[in-house]
């Protein structure tokens, strides 16, 4: 099955500075990945997804690229403020009727320091 | 809100009873997943439902949980003995055709 690797696993950042998540997957037919956001005893909620025929792509603050020839895919989050303060998670699927299991990373927890 | 609805948040049970967690879809979502999460790691599917039909169980769904969807709407997962090693977060998650799916707010569960 799928793997996903997610890192780094706690990330300290200064108020304004941008913040890097990396994940790399195992599969690939994979061909969707999505990142969520977790706060402390809430579920995982969708922050922004990219296709696999797409490069890049942003929404505001956040932005992710994948390089599906090395199998890895990113966050940025520009501009980082407290409320970004959370645990990261990224995902990778592989659609469809009997792949449409989501393979999650191990989540990085962001820290952003006013 | 229209979200992805779970019941109940919480749940502190004796090890060998029986629990049972609802979770009410996204309305008109066909899809619908069962996720566990331990504390430090991202959820691990269980399994997954299109319409009333369950579709994939990941085998750590052992033969003491059992996940319904009756009618293609609301679903439920019971674990029947419960085991310590069954505290967990529960979450449910739908969505509509492939991919993107939306998470409830998951149900706690903690064995004693």
């Amino acid at each position: 099955g799928e793997n996903v690797e997610q890192h780094p696993s706690t990330l300290s950042v200064q108020e304004g500075d941008s913040a890097v998540i990396k994940c790399t997957y195992s599969d690939s037919a994979s061909n969707y990945f999505p990142w969520y956001k977790q706060e402390l005893g809430k579920g995982p909620q969708l922050i922004i997804d990219i296709r696999s025929n797409v490069g890049e792509k942003k929404d505001q603050r956040i932005a992710v690229t994948l390089n599906k020839t090395a199998k890895h895919f990113s966050l940025h989050i520009t501009e980082t403020q407290p409320e970004d303060s959370a645990v990261y998670f990224c995902a990778a699927s592989r659609g469809g009727t009997t792949g449409n299991q989501f393979y999650f990373g191990t989540g990085t927890s962001l820290t952003v320091i006013p | 809100d229209t979200g992805v609805s779970q019941n109940p948040r919480h749940k502190i049970t004796k090890r060998g009873q029986n629990v049972t967690f609802r979770c009410d879809p996204i309305s008109e979502h066909n899809r619908l997943y069962w996720y566990r999460q331990t504390l430090g790691q991202g959820p691990e599917f269980l399994t997954y439902f299109q319409n009333e039909a369950q579709l994939e169980k990941s085998r750590l769904l052992s033969d003491r949980f059992s996940a319904e969807r009756p009618k293609g709407s609301f679903s439920t997962l019971e674990i029947q003995r419960t085991e310590q090693g069954d505290s967990a977060m529960y979450l449910c998650a739908s969505s509509f055709g492939e991919n993107t799916i939306y998470f409830g707010e998951g149900s706690w569960l903690t064995v004693v």
